[in-house]
């Protein structure tokens, strides 16, 4: 079956430093993959997608098939960035979402 | 604001009574699902729809749980002789397009249920 692995609950950088939260899939075919955020008292939110290659907030997420990953980096954290991080996959076609159990990063000043 | 409702934000209940739920999605968003989250989890998919067709069911969803969009805008979530196991939170999400993995999820800010 399908799964996303996040295995860090708790990722504590300070600012200015990088950000590397690690996310693992295991599915044989080629999945889409998401990172969606969740902002203190604010609701899920897409935050990028592998399938459009972009960067948001500096955001960047590269897909790597042979290591099944897609870790969401940013080269310097900001104290805005502090947030709850879901990374998700849609195994194929028209299947709903899979999210993993999620980090929360927390930048500190 | 524009984007997903849900109501009620909290529902307080007690064992073995019946819940509803309700979502308003994105006006024109043709796609609405349902998700279940607990503490320390992501949230795990119950069930989606395509306008009015409920497209898929996932195995969390027990006979006591059921959902409805009849005229394929709003949609209700109810679920019957609760258990202690139910309290989560309950989140709607709706897409516009047809294909899911190409397009947002929006989300609404959910529905906490206790069960005492």
């Amino acid at each position: 079956a399908q799964r996303v692995t996040q295995p860090e609950k708790l990722l504590s950088v300070f600012k200015g430093a990088p950000v590397e939260l690690k996310c693992n899939y295991s599915y044989s075919g080629s999945p889409e993959l998401f990172w969606y955020v969740q902002y203190s008292r604010q609701r899920l939110q897409l935050l990028l997608r592998h399938i459009s290659r972009e960067s948001i907030k500096g955001f960047t997420a590269d897909l790597n098939k042979g290591e099944t990953s897609f870790h969401l980096k940013k080269p310097f954290a900001q104290e805005e960035d502090s947030a709850m991080y879901y990374c998700a996959l849609v195994p194929s076609g028209n299947t709903p979402l899979v999210f993993g159990k999620g980090t929360r990063l927390s930048v500190i000043a | 604001d524009t984007g997903v409702s849900q109501n009620p934000r909290h529902k307080i209940t007690k064992r073995g009574q019946n819940v509803t739920f309700r979502c308003d999605p994105i006006s024109e968003h043709n796609r609405l699902y349902w998700y279940r989250q607990t503490l320390g989890q992501g949230p795990e998919f119950l069930t989606y729809f395509q306008n009015e067709a409920q497209l898929e069911k996932s195995r969390l969803l027990s006979d006591r749980f059921s959902a409805e969009r009849p005229k394929g805008s709003f949609s209700t979530l109810e679920i019957q002789r609760t258990e202690q196991g139910d309290s989560a939170m309950y989140l709607c999400a709706s897409s516009p397009g047809a294909a899911p993995y190409d397009e947002k999820l929006f989300f609404g800010s959910g529905t906490q249920l206790s069960v005492l």
